[in-house]
């Protein structure tokens, strides 16, 4: 069974300031989809980035980009010039390639950001 | 932009009773989830749905639990006896094949609560 693997419960950056969030995740399958869900106080769940885990390049979405190490298992995600805005649960999710597959969430990590 | 709804947004009930949380996923979606997401936790996923049958479920997803797609537009999930540790947020999400990554689009969720 797959597993993710959020080893930061919460983090603080200065507005404007860079932060990075930490996931590593498990799984012996080689194709597969790795996300980034922000969910803010309101709980809806929001999709920030997503990753195939066949392409080499890291994914970018405007303030936010991944470092995907795929021999290492690692997913990371970086929140470049930190807006109020920003602060909110951080979910990694992982899924399956197959069309229906479920998505298996890390524990979350807990973004500040101190104006 | 399409989006999935769920209501209500809010329910409470008492131990014992049976709850129905609805859900609209998106009107070209084939695939359909449940998540669970008790306060402070994780988001759990429940089960799976597509061509009208369960896909896959979690343990979680016990005999109290059940799903239908009553008809084109709804999803439902029954809680046929609630227990004070089903009180959680419920999200419903919905995926196309059309979408290369198979993206899940989550509803904003329903809290309930039992008392």
């Amino acid at each position: 069974a797959q597993t993710v693997t959020q080893s930061q419960p919460e983090m603080s950056v200065q507005e404007a300031e860079t932060v990075t969030l930490s996931c590593t995740y498990d799984t012996s399958e080689s194709d597969y989809y790795l996300f980034w869900y922000k969910q803010p106080p309101s709980r809806q769940m929001i999709l920030v980035i997503r990753q195939e885990a066949y392409k080499q390049q890291n994914a970018t979405e405007n303030r936010f980009s991944v470092n995907f190490q795929k021999a290492a298992k690692s997913f990371s995600l970086k929140i470049s010039d930190s807006q109020l805005g920003d602060a909110a649960m951080y979910f990694c999710a992982y899924r399956g390639r197959a069309a229906g597959n479920k998505l298996t969430f890390g524990g979350g990590t807990r973004v500040l950001v101190k104006p | 932009e399409p989006e999935v709804t769920q209501t209500p947004s809010h329910q409470v009930t008492q131990m014992g009773q049976e709850v129905i949380l609805r859900c609209v996923p998106i009107s070209n979606h084939l695939y359909f989830y449940w998540y669970r997401q008790i306060l402070g936790q994780k988001v759990e996923f429940l089960v799976s749905f597509y061509n009208n049958e369960i896909s896959e479920k979690s343990e979680i997803f016990d005999d109290q639990f059940s799903v239908e797609r009553p008809d084109g537009s709804n999803f439902t999930l029954k809680i046929r006896s609630t227990k004070l540790e089903d009180s959680a947020m419920y999200f419903c999400a919905s995926s196309s094949r059309t979408v290369s990554s198979y993206e899940q689009y989550f509803g904003p969720g329903t809290r309930l609560t039992v008392t």
